[in-house]
């Protein structure tokens, strides 16, 4: 089964500082990894995905993740934190064929942004 | 461009009612997914569907029933409702199979209270 880590819980960061959100996921054949944060009372926007090719991806509003296979890990980074980027962050994984393309979600990391 | 729409936004129960909670798309998506959101579990999938007429059970069903008449619309159906039903629904959609390396198109979430 398919399953995703968040280890913090929460992170707080002052503004300009940057920024490192770690994910580590368990899946048995290539996986399809996503970056989604979530504004209070707002749904899920997609900040980057990853599928194959170039391990660093880069995604919407600065961020970045790079895809280690042999730490199974995608963690999400940003050289520099706005006070916008305060929200929600949840790393997602998913098959590619079969299954109905389920993503299974992490339990998120809340940013909070210092000024 | 009105994506994915959930309604309605919010809604208070009590044990025992029960309720339909509406999702549409109108981005021709073939799959569709119901998900609760509750603090610090990320989010669970209730149902999915991968085309009109066909839905099946994700993580964690008991409690709530699905539809797809169309490839629209996918509601979601609480018929006694409890005290943990208590959560954030969020629909989602994506293109499917054959573009199952797409990511998810969220709405913004129904906010349900059973009390």
């Amino acid at each position: 089964a398919q399953s995703v880590t968040q280890p913090d819980i929460h992170i707080t960061v002052s503004e300009g500082a940057s920024l490192e959100l770690r994910c580590n996921y368990s899946y048995g054949a290539t996986p399809y990894l996503f970056w989604y944060v979530q504004s209070p009372g707002q749904g899920l926007q997609l900040l980057l995905k990853y599928f194959s090719g170039d391990t660093l991806v880069q995604g919407i509003k600065g961020f970045e993740a790079e895809f280690k296979r042999s730490q199974s890990s995608f963690n999400l980074r940003k050289p520099s934190v706005h006070w916008s980027d305060a929200a929600e962050y949840f790393c997602a994984v998913g098959g590619g064929t079969g299954g109905g393309n389920k993503l299974t979600f992490g339990t998120g990391t809340q940013l909070k942004v210092e000024l | 461009n009105a994506g994915v729409t959930q309604t309605p936004k919010f809604r208070i129960l009590k044990i025992g009612q029960s309720m339909t909670l509406q999702c549409t798309q109108d981005m021709n998506h073939n799959y569709m997914y119901w998900y609760r959101q509750d603090p610090g579990m990320g989010l669970k999938l209730i149902y999915y569907s991968v085309g009109a007429g066909i839905t099946d059970k994700g993580e964690v069903p008991n409690g709530y029933n699905v539809s797809r008449s169309t490839t629209e619309d996918f509601p979601l159906r609480l018929e006694l409702a409890a005290p943990s039903q208590t959560s954030v629904y969020f629909c989602a959609s994506g293109p499917g199979q054959g573009a199952s390396n797409s990511p998810l198109h969220f709405g913004n979430g129904t906010r349900l209270t059973v009390t």
